[in-house]
């Protein structure tokens, strides 16, 4: 079936450094790709989305491009701020495959410290 | 403002109790999701309603039961049968299969422990 494998943390940086979250997935049709930041007890939004291939999803400075021959979607950010500390989750989704629906595969989060 | 309200926020239980988590949404959506989370695990799907009185097994189903009796609600009840079911609750809902978006708006979670 569909999964998504992405780095493990613990991930401490200092404030401006520079950010990659690795994320790849197997998947056997042509799923969308998600990142979604989780903040201390709360729920989890969308930060950035790409529907195929070569796509470059960006929000809050956050980059990530849908790569099929490497089947990746590595999470970017030139210089993080310490309002940044959060668990990011990569996820795929593939309607094709899944009756239509839009249930998420999420990878097992990373979590991000940015110390000032 | 729409969005996704559960309730309540934290929830305590004693072992063999059952145990019924709100899930409330104002957003005019078609399907809604409950996932469970638990440290070092991500999310991990329990059960799934693409439209009213109808849903679908997750990968995790076995202890928890749903209904989906209106399009907004969407409630989740954790049976005494769940052997470990101390972790952190998550709704979503989306607009649904006939839609061109496929982008999930979570809720804010709730957190049982079992005592």
């Amino acid at each position: 079936g569909d999964s998504v494998t992405q780095m493990e943390g613990p991930v401490t940086l200092s404030e401006e450094a520079f950010l990659t979250i690795n994320c790849t997935y197997t998947a056997t049709g042509y799923p969308s790709l998600f990142w979604y930041v989780q903040y201390p007890g709360e729920g989890l939004q969308l930060l950035l989305k790409a529907t195929k291939a070569d796509d470059k999803g960006s929000n809050k400075g956050f980059e990530a491009t849908y790569r099929k021959e490497t089947t990746s979607f590595h999470l970017e950010k030139g210089s993080v701020q310490v309002s940044d500390s959060a668990v990011y989750f990569c996820a795929l989704s593939d309607r094709r495959t899944q009756g239509g629906s839009e249930k998420l595969v999420f990878g097992k989060g990373t979590k991000l410290t940015v110390n000032p | 403002d729409g969005g996704i309200t559960q309730s309540p926020k934290y929830l305590f239980r004693k072992e063999g109790q059952n145990v019924t988590l709100s899930c409330e949404q104002n957003l005019n959506h078609d399907a809604m999701y409950w996932y469970r989370q638990d440290p070092g695990q991500g999310l991990r799907l329990i059960y799934y309603s693409q439209i009213v009185n109808d849903f679908q097994k997750g990968d995790i189903a076995e202890g928890y039961s749903v209904s989906r009796e209106k399009k907004e609600s969407f409630p989740l009840t954790v049976t005494s049968a769940q052997k470990n079911p101390t972790a952190f609750y998550l709704c979503a809902s989306s607009l649904g299969r006939n839609s061109g978006a496929n982008v999930l708006t979570f809720g804010a979670g709730s957190r049982l422990t079992v005592l």
